[in-house]
């Protein structure tokens, strides 16, 4: 059974401290990972897919790298609009659904 | 460019009554999914289409009933809602081919069963 573990569950920082979220998986046959934000009262906002081990995509202060038992997201000099809930999911190759994990809470302050 | 839209945005019901949510995506994407999102459990699958006149179940598919006659609408029904169905629904779609497997998520429904 697919299984996705994001940790810590909650993290704050400090505006400009850097630091990185993880998540872990174990499933057979990755199709690809996903990173998506979600804000208070929306729905999830797509980030980042990675589809294979070592890929790297970045995106302003975020950057997403993929190994084959997890995926972190570096999140380079947080600013306050990068409060949010960051989620991550995989699909397998034996499927459609995205197995998401619980998310981590993130709050930077000014 | 409306993208994927959820209506209602929220809804209060009673227990027994049948409750629809509609999902409508403008982008003639292949697939459509219902998720629900509860804390502690994160967001689940309910079902999914893969085109018109093609659905499956997900991981929480009972209590729940779905169609879809058109590419663009994917409604889901709760034939007679129960407590337990108190949660955020989210609607989500994307792209039938290979490596474009990004699932785009609607602003979701919340729905609160009395």
């Amino acid at each position: 059974e697919d299984q996705v573990t994001q940790s810590p569950e909650a993290l704050r920082l400090q505006e400009g401290e850097s630091s990185s979220l993880n998540c872990s998986y174990t499933v057979s046959g990755l199709r690809g990972l996903f990173w998506y934000r979600q804000d208070p009262g929306k729905g999830p906002e797509f980030l980042f897919t990675l589809y294979s081990a070592g890929e790297e995509k970045e995106k302003e202060r975020l950057k997403a790298t993929l190994t084959k038992k997890e995926s972190f997201l570096h999140i380079t000099a947080p600013k306050p609009e990068d409060s949010a809930t960051y989620l991550c999911a995989v699909q397998s190759n034996s499927g459609y659904a995205l197995n998401f994990g619980k998310g981590t809470s993130l709050l930077v302050t000014p | 460019d409306a993208g994927i839209t959820q209506s209602p945005r929220y809804k209060i019901t009673e227990t027994g009554r049948q409750v629809t949510l509609m999902c409508h995506q403008t982008w003639s994407h292949s697939y459509m999914f219902w998720y629900r999102q509860d804390l502690g459990h994160g967001l689940r699958l309910i079902y999914y289409s893969a085109a018109a006149d093609i659905t499956d179940k997900g991981e929480v598919p009972d209590g729940y009933v779905v169609s879809r006659s058109k590419t663009e609408n994917f409604p889901l029904t709760l034939e007679s809602a129960t407590r337990s169905q108190t949660s955020v629904y989210f609607c989500a779609s994307r792209l039938g081919l290979r490596d474009q497997e990004t699932q785009y998520f609607g602003p979701g429904t919340r729905l609160l069963v009395l």
